[in-house]
């Protein structure tokens, strides 16, 4: 069974940090790997989508690298702003015959003016 | 494009009715729908995936009888919570995918319906 882990859970820094999120998922067998943003009581927004075929994408000041073998993918946020601060989401899509994402616990992220 | 509305945005109802929530795809025609719950500071679980005109498929622990999908159209899928419980009180999210894009399958997500039942 599929599992997704995001670290850390929750993450406070001041503005103008470069951060990284993590998550790591258990079966190396994805279609493709999505990150999400959430804001409190709102629905998700698609912020960059990763085949397994690719090893990263980029948007803004947003990258995400994927490592397929070792089952790990980060999103990395260059200098961060107040209007980040939002909860993260990493999910998976486990193979092409199904389109079930798998979705992590998230990242909730402060940035402190 | 690949808009994904929700209706109502929020609900409040009394313990025992059942509630309705529309998820519609409002600039393509999604062959597949999925709803999702999410309880606070949780992250979202698949509960069922719908094709249009067939039975929905509902993950493991899901009751099918009270958590009622209909995938009556390409743009149109209503979930209904009958009987509804205060341990049913969740944030309900729908998505719907089409196939036969560059990136096959992507999930478009709706903003949400938050229920609250007392």
């Amino acid at each position: 069974k599929q599992e997704v882990t995001q670290i850390p859970a929750a993450l406070s820094v001041p503005e103008g940090e470069n951060l990284v999120l993590n998550c790591s998922f258990t079966d190396s067998a994805i279609y493709n790997l999505q990150w999400f943003r959430q804001d409190p009581g709102k629905g998700l927004t698609s912020l960059l989508l990763i085949q397994s075929s690719q090893r990263e994408q980029t948007s803004g000041r947003l990258n995400a690298s994927l490592d397929k073998s070792s089952g790990r993918s980060t999103l990395y946020i260059a200098a961060s702003q107040p209007g980040d601060s939002a909860t993260y989401l990493c999910a998976v899509r486990l193979t092409q015959g199904a389109q079930k994402l798998v979705f992590g616990q998230g990242t909730r992220l402060t940035i402190n003016p | 494009g690949a808009v994904v509305s929700q209706h109502p945005s929020w609900v409040i109802c009394k313990s025992g009715t059942s509630v309705k929530i529309e998820c519609r795809s409002l600039d393509f025609q999604a062959t597949t729908m999925f709803w999702y719950r999410q309880f606070p500071k949780q992250s979202l679980m698949l509960m069922a995936t719908s094709n249009e005109g067939s039975k929905a498929t509902y993950e493991q622990g899901v009751e099918k009888d009270k958590f009622l999908i209909n995938h009556a159209s390409l743009t149109l899928s209503t979930l209904t919570v009958t009987s509804a419980h205060p341990e049913d009180s969740s944030f309900y999210i729908c998505s719907a995918s089409i196939a036969g894009t560059s990136t096959w399958g992507e999930q478009f997500f709706g903003p949400g319906t938050r229920l609250t039942v007392l």
